[in-house]
């Protein structure tokens, strides 16, 4: 089985300020790991992903995450804060292998707000 | 590529109507999800149609809560009655085959039970 926790619900952080959304997984199997990025009244748009291979991988919007299996972590982040990331997001994981549904598990989510 | 589509966009309705909500996957996309999405969490998928047919409804309140995918395209999610603590978004998603990674979500459907 997966879990997914974000650590914070709401992340304040200047115009500029580094960008860090935490995010702890669990799974049984090797996961399949996500975040999400939600605006107001919006779907979700996917902004990375790993799957397999580097750990570090680089986004849309110039976010990144990296993979740290030894932590079970995802944490995402940004060198530089703009005004238009300020949204939701959501950190996901997905099984895989013979019994894999494609099923996203997600975290509940976290607020950031960027201040000007 | 044309995303995927959801209507309506918002609805209001009092408790123990009955509501139901649209989607339209991107084009030969096999695997079609509901989600609930209530305020304050993350998603919660509901059901799994894999073509017409339901991979996992493990989370799907089968006493107010039906879905179809009639011949493997558009769906329907149905609530009959509603209920307050169904009030949430609706995301509709989907993807090529259930195992390749990505899912496009649609902007959701958001229902407000009073």
């Amino acid at each position: 089985a997966q879990s997914v926790t974000q650590l914070g619900s709401h992340v304040s952080v200047s115009e500029g300020a580094l960008v860090l959304l935490r995010c702890n997984y669990s799974s049984s199997v090797p996961p399949y790991l996500f975040w999400y990025v939600q605006y107001p009244n919006q779907g979700l748009q996917l902004l990375l992903k790993y799957t397999t291979g580097a750990t570090l991988v680089k986004g849309i919007n110039g976010f990144e995450a990296e993979f740290k299996k030894s932590e079970t972590s995802f944490h995402l982040t940004k060198p530089s804060a703009h005004m238009s990331d300020a949204a939701e997001y959501f950190c996901a994981v997905r099984g895989w292998g013979s019994s894999n549904t494609g099923k996203l598990i997600f975290g509940q989510g976290t607020t950031l707000q960027v201040k000007p | 590529e044309a995303g995927v589509a959801q209507s309506p966009r918002y609805k209001i309705i009092e408790k123990r109507q009955s509501v139901a909500f649209w989607c339209n996957p991107i084009s030969g996309h096999a695997t079609l999800y509901w989600y609930q999405q209530i305020l304050g969490q993350g998603p919660k998928l509901l059901i799994q149609f894999q073509n017409n047919g339901v991979v996992d409804d493990s989370q799907l309140p089968k006493d107010r809560f039906s879905a179809e995918r009639l011949k493997g395209v558009d769906s329907t999610l149905k609530i009959q009655p509603a209920k307050l603590e169904d009030s949430a978004v609706y995301l509709c998603a989907s993807s090529a085959r259930p195992r390749v990674v990505e899912a496009f979500f649609g902007q959701g459907t958001r229902l407000t039970v009073v």
